[in-house]
Formats: structure tokens, sequence, C-alpha cells
């Protein structure tokens, strides 16, 4: 069965820059898509960004310029990377499946100076 | 860029209604639109795809409708676990979030 595990620092400094990992099993990234997905505290849910399974990226206007989504397919592994971050980062980061249906339980992740 | 407004916000329903939320596209997306329930301290789950395909598992008292800029969920004879935010998506291209509606019961 498809499993996905979102794994992070739990703390971040602002201006510093965010890695928060997620690890696959059930399914292989390079036939399916994986998302990215946040939840700020008590808002609602913002696309991030997907990397597909020819490895091509599409990612969140607001958000392309400080983003970057990639993978290691022999961990099966999806990374999402942010650089300049904020308290207003701060959220729940999840990954899921392509399709939308298989998402991980997410990470907390607090920015704060 | 694609801008989904869910309406209402919230809602207070009692067991057994029905109730209908709104989804509003500001173009035409075709029937890209999915519906996803999400309960506190849970990863959303999905319900409805394409606009009107309940996926596996979902209760046929959850319905989906709509084409172009103007979708809805209804729920037909709502239950006490039905209590959650729902939040329509833009899928395909920009995978855009409406803001959700928080259905509650009284």
């Amino acid at each position: 069965q498809v499993q996905m595990k979102e794994t992070g620092p739990g703390l971040v400094q602002t201006t510093q820059t965010l890695s928060v990992t997620c690890t696959v099993s059930g399914f292989s990234l390079t036939s399916y898509g994986v998302h990215w997905v946040r939840q700020a505290p008590g808002k609602g849910l913002e696309w991030m960004g997907i990397i597909w399974g020819d490895g091509s990226t599409n990612y969140n206007s607001a958000l392309k310029s400080r983003l970057s989504i990639s993978r290691d397919t022999s961990k099966s592994q999806v990374f999402l990377t942010m650089n300049s971050l904020q308290t207003d980062d701060t959220a729940v980061y999840y990954c899921a499946e392509g399709t939308m249906v298989h998402w991980g339980q997410g990470v907390m992740v607090t920015v704060s100076s | 860029n694609i801008v989904m407004t869910q309406s209402p916000k919230s809602m207070s329903i009692s067991v057994g209604d029905r109730v209908t939320m709104n989804c509003k596209a500001s173009q035409n997306v075709g029937n890209n639109i999915a519906w996803y329930q999400q309960k506190p301290g849970q990863s959303p789950k999905l319900l409805i795809y394409y606009a009107s395909n309940r996926y596996t598992g979902v209760p046929d008292r959850f319905t989906g409708g709509g084409y172009g800029t103007d979708f809805t969920l209804t729920i037909n004879s709502v239950q006490a676990e039905d209590a959650a935010f729902y939040y329509c998506q833009r899928i395909y291209n920009s995978w855009t979030f409406g803001g959700g509606t928080k259905l509650e019961l009284k």
C-alpha cells in the first residue's frame, strides 16, 4: 500500500533555508508525481508545487522564486527546499502522491527569529 | 492565476439536513475540480474528483456537481462525522485550493 512520510527540522530561523523530506513507499517516483502542500496554523491549504514522474516540476507562482523540489529515486525520497524563510512560512508541510489520494501525516515547521 | 472562492465560509447544520457548499473559479476550469474533507489534526481526504466522481469508499451522500466556473458539493442527510472543513481544488496546471468551508453540527 502507498505510504508517505514527511520529516523536517521542526524549528528554523528566519532568513534561513527549509529542507523537508518526503519518503514514499508502494509506488515508484518515476511513475507518479508528488505534490507539496502546506497549511499555516488555523488557515487553509496552499499548493506549493509538484515533481512529476519524469522529474519535471511545476511551482506555485507565489513561491516559485524561493522554492525547489527535487528527488532521489533510488531512495524513494522527494525534497522540498525553500529559502529566505519568514515567520509566515510557519505551517504544516504535507506531501501527497500525484492523484492526491494518498497524503503524509504532515510535519510542523515553525519559523522563528 | 486562477482564484478559487468558496462560500459560505462556515455553516451550522443539524444531523439529517441536506447541505450544499459552493466553489467558484475565476476562469473556466472545465470539470478539473476536486473536493477534500479535512478534520482537525488530520490530512485532507479526497472525496470527489473531476467535479462529480466520488472516490472509492466515499459515502453516496456526498455529491459533486458543476462545470466551467461554478461547482457544488452537496451532502445529503448530514451525519455527525461529516463535521469538518471542506476544500475545493482546481486540478492540473495549477492545483489551487479554495479557502475552505467549515461545516459544524448543531
